[in-house]
């Protein structure tokens, strides 16, 4: 069965701190997608990026970047020079591929992350 | 576009009280799913559908009922409200599996908090 951990309930930095959020899973299949959403304040779900098992490629968007490693079976977050906006609760998520289709998501239970000015 | 739209945003039910919170999209988008959203629990779903006329369980089925007579609305239903199903809800979208570019990229609604007494 699919699981996802994520053992850091809560993490508070000073604004322009680089923070790492941990993201950990389980999966017996060899195909499945990573997901990272992004809950702020006001309560809306944001996307942030989607990563499939084949492409262990680091990623970097703007501050954010995240760090894919099959061997430790992790994908992890990071915020560099964090601001104020960065403040929210941070979900990951696991698909599962199946052959005929994707299972749904499974979430993380969040990091709440909280970004001090 | 309006994306994914949630009624009612807030409800307050008494103890064996009945409703049904309506979602509805407009992006076209084969698969609905309805999650909820407890402090510490993470997102866990309750029910999917992979299209009109089919629904499936997720983690927490028991005490929910969903129907999904047309493609763009997805009508999650609590027929005797129990204070453990005092929650935030919420509906979600995607395009069916197998477009893998947009495989799983879930389209959240707002959230519909619900506070059974």
């Amino acid at each position: 069965a699919q699981k996802v951990t994520q053992a850091q309930t809560e993490i508070s930095v000073v604004e322009k701190e680089d923070v790492t959020l941990d993201c950990v899973y389980e999966t017996r299949d060899t195909t499945y997608y990573l997901f990272w959403y992004k809950q702020p304040p006001s309560g809306e779900l944001v996307f942030l990026i989607r990563r499939n098992s084949f492409d262990e490629q680091n990623e970097i968007s703007g501050r954010y970047s995240w760090n894919f490693q099959k061997s430790t079976s992790s994908f992890n977050f990071t915020i560099t020079a964090s601001q104020v906006v960065d403040s929210a609760v941070y979900f990951c998520a696991l698909s599962e591929g199946l052959r005929s289709g994707n299972t749904p998501l499974v979430f993380g239970k969040g990091t709440r992350l909280s970004v001090i000015a | 576009n309006a994306g994914v739209t949630q009624t009612p945003k807030f409800r307050v039910l008494k103890t064996g009280q009945s409703m049904t919170l309506l979602c509805a999209q407009d992006m076209n988008h084969e698969y609905m799913y309805w999650y909820r959203q407890d402090p510490g629990m993470g997102l866990r779903l309750i029910h999917y559908s992979v299209g009109e006329g089919t629904t499936a369980k997720g983690e927490v089925p028991d005490g929910y009922n969903v129907s999904r007579l047309k493609k763009q609305n997805f009508l999650l239903g609590l027929e005797s409200a129990a204070p453990s199903q005092t929650s935030v809800y919420f509906c979600a979208s995607s395009f069916r599996w197998a477009l893998r570019l947009r495989a799983n990229v879930l389209t959240f609604g707002a959230g519909s908090r619900l506070t059974v007494l």
